[in-house]
């Protein structure tokens, strides 16, 4: 129980196109998902709280306008890296909170984004 | 807000041998302490965590000790194998419903065979 998956695992792309990753609960509704980003051998760092059906909240020094993030329903939640630069490849990674668990957040498997 | 305090950085072991990893935190109302595997290129895996009504938990070759007092919390484990060899991190939140996890830098744990 509780898998998140994330797709695509990777991505290449130009600069200036947009980037959508997607991520999903598979056997569970998170009514919260998580979206961080890490660089190479450094901590995760939180990007911004998605919340189903709401706006979600993004940490400081995030932009949200190049960072969209939308959690339609309680299965799925999508960041769309808008205009990218090579200053946005990363590793994106969200998690999702099992409302069973509490305070448990498990992880997908990270998409990896390098642009060009 | 919260901080979290992750030592060693690194930390080479040989198989068979106990590796301990500990993390201290600045936050009293903080409750909940997971701590997560990542292995090369992939998410983090949450191997165990611990809330602030028990002292300590295990699950196999893997432990969590906590010490509210001291705001400290530490991983062990035992008869460690080539394939625990990974990065760890530790973290905290006060679970408040919608707070957030706060990260310790990691610990990069190198078993040799």
């Amino acid at each position: 129980g509780a898998v998140v998956s994330q797709h695509p695992s990777w991505v290449i792309c130009k600069s200036g196109t947009s980037v959508k990753i997607e991520c999903r609960s598979l056997d569970f509704q998170a009514t919260t998902m998580f979206w961080y980003r890490q660089f190479p051998k450094q901590s995760l760092m939180l990007m911004a709280t998605s919340n189903e059906g709401s706006k979600a909240t993004y940490e400081q020094g995030v932009e949200k306008d190049k960072f969209l993030i939308n959690h339609a329903s309680l299965t799925l939640s999508t960041l769309t890296v808008t205009s990218a630069h090579p200053e946005d490849s990363s590793f994106y990674i969200c998690s999702a909170r099992d409302p069973q668990g509490q305070e448990t957040q498990y992880f997908g498997p990270g998409t990896r984004l390098l642009v060009l | 807000g919260e901080n979290v305090e992750q030592h060693p950085s690194t930390l080479s072991v040989q198989e068979g041998d106990s590796a301990v990893i500990k993390c201290t935190y600045s936050d009293s109302a903080s409750n909940y302490f997971p701590w997560y595997k990542q292995e090369l290129g992939k998410g983090p895996q949450l191997i165990i965590d611990i809330r602030s009504n028990v002292g300590e938990k295990k699950d196999q070759r893997i432990a969590v000790t906590l010490n509210k007092t001291a705001k400290h919390f530490s991983l062990h484990i035992t008869e460690t194998q080539p394939e625990d060899s990974a990065v760890y991190f530790c973290a905290a939140t006060p679970g408040s419903g919608y707070s957030t996890l706060t990260f310790g830098k990691g610990t990069m744990l190198l078993v040799s065979p």
